[in-house]
């Protein structure tokens, strides 16, 4: 099957500097990834999605990168802001659409003044 | 626009007792899921329906737990019986199409509680 983690459990990072979370997937088959942001007792937030056939997608001020040949993803934050402040999930899908999403354990992103 | 709504937000309940989760997907969205959340870990996938249909189950613990979407909008997911270890966020997600590569809006979540 397939897992997906997270190298780091917590990235501590001064506001305005750019923030990289990075994620790993073991499974080959998985065709679409997906970057959330969970804040305290909310549910994940959509950030940005990738397809495997892409290599890199921008959105506003994040860019997600993607790495099949070491089966790796990453997000990259511009100019981080205190209300990037969150735990951040990657989350992988194999084709077909009724498999869930597989979640890594999260990175909680922490912006110093 | 309205997002995915849960309720309730918070329940407490005893164990054994058996408790009804709610979920109001975003309008017209076909696909539905459920995960549970332990406290630090990531969503884990319980089910997936498709309209009315319940296309995968595999991720359900136990027959003690049960989803339905009978018209194909509203969700609930059951837990008969109820164990400590049922303790968790539970979030539903809705997505637009069946088929594959298609982001999931989740919402808020119920907190359950077994004491």
């Amino acid at each position: 099957g397939e897992s997906v983690g997270l190298h780091l459990p917590t990235l501590s990072v001064q506001e305005g500097d750019n923030s990289i979370i990075n994620c790993a997937y073991s499974n080959s088959a998985s065709d679409y990834f997906i970057w959330y942001k969970q804040e305290s007792g909310k549910g994940p937030q959509f950030i940005i999605d990738i397809r495997s056939n892409m290599d890199k997608r921008q959105g506003q001020r994040v860019t997600v990168l993607l790495n099949k040949t070491v089966k790796h993803l990453s997000l990259q934050i511009a100019a981080t802001q205190p209300g990037d402040s969150a735990v951040y999930f990657c989350a992988g899908e194999t084709g077909g659409g009724a498999d869930g999403l597989t979640f890594g354990k999260g990175t909680h992103l922490i912006i110093q003044p | 626009g309205a997002g995915v709504s849960q309720s309730p937000r918070y329940k407490v309940a005893k164990r054994g007792q058996d408790v009804a989760l709610r979920c109001d997907p975003i309008s017209g969205h076909v696909s539905l899921f459920w995960y549970q959340q332990a406290l630090g870990q990531g969503p884990e996938f319980l089910t997936y329906f498709q309209n009315e249909a319940q296309l995968d189950k595999s991720g359900l613990p136990s027959d003690r737990f049960f989803a339905e979407r009978p018209e194909g909008s509203v969700s609930t997911l059951k837990i008969q019986r109820t164990q400590q270890e049922d303790s968790a966020v539970y979030l539903c997600a809705s997505s637009l199409m069946g088929g594959d590569n298609q982001p999931q809006h989740f919402g808020d979540g119920t907190r359950l509680s077994i004491l």
